[in-house]
């Protein structure tokens, strides 16, 4: 069975405090991994797409990796606007048009 | 682009009553999704639909679920009859090809009492 399991489920940083989340997954064939951001009372917003083991993906202070098994969120010098819950999604090849989602971890930045 | 655009933002119905939930995507996306957010659940995909044409629903809980898709710029959801455990946050998302990024709406809370 296709499934997305995060770690920390919560997660508490001091400004400045560098860390990273992880999404370890387990799909019949990746077509792709994604990251989401959602702040509360909103749905989520996109934020990468990652295809193949070694890939790399940056926006500000986000850094996403993948691997065979894994992705890391690495979050560097984080602001308190960086407070949310991040969501981890997978597309199978066998269903491309679906997006299966890990149960997020909730990110929160004290100044 | 106003983005995916979802009616109501929130909805309180009785339970025995009929819900529709519509979701206006992005012009020009081809994929429109149905999910709905729970504590316990997390992000469900219900259905989604390919040029209009439902290609997945899978995850439609039961036969009380429905969802049409007329035309390439309307979607609605309906629940009926309605149940407590109904409850969540109901989000639409479009996409322009399969296997990408999806845009999401901001989603409708339904709450059935």
């Amino acid at each position: 069975e296709d499934q997305v399991t995060q770690s920390p489920e919560a997660l508490r940083l001091q400004e400045g405090e560098s860390s990273s989340l992880n999404c370890s997954y387990t799909v019949s064939g990746l077509r792709g991994l994604f990251w989401y951001r959602q702040d509360p009372g909103k749905g989520p917003e996109f934020l990468f797409t990652l295809y193949s083991a070694g890939e790399e993906k940056e926006k500000e202070r986000l850094k996403a990796t993948l691997t065979k098994k894994e992705s890391f969120l690495h979050i560097t010098a984080p602001k308190p606007e960086d407070s949310a819950t991040y969501l981890c999604a997978v597309t199978p090849s066998s269903n491309t048009g679906k997006l299966i989602f890990g149960q997020g971890t909730t990110l929160q930045v004290k100044p | 682009d106003a983005g995916v655009i979802q009616s109501p933002r929130h909805e309180v119905t009785e339970m025995g009553q009929e819900v529709t939930l519509r979701c206006k995507p992005i012009s020009g996306h081809d994929y429109l999704f149905w999910y709905r957010q729970t504590m316990m659940r997390g992000l469900e995909l219900l259905i989604y639909f390919n040029n209009n044409v439902p290609i997945d629903d899978s995850g439609m809980p039961e036969d009380r679920f429905s969802a049409k898709m007329p035309n390439a710029s309307f979607s609605n959801l309906k629940i009926q009859p309605s149940e407590p455990r109904d409850s969540a946050v109901y989000f639409c998302a479009s996409s322009l090809e399969r296997g990408r990024g999806y845009t999401f709406g901001s989603g409708t809370r339904l709450t059935v009492v």
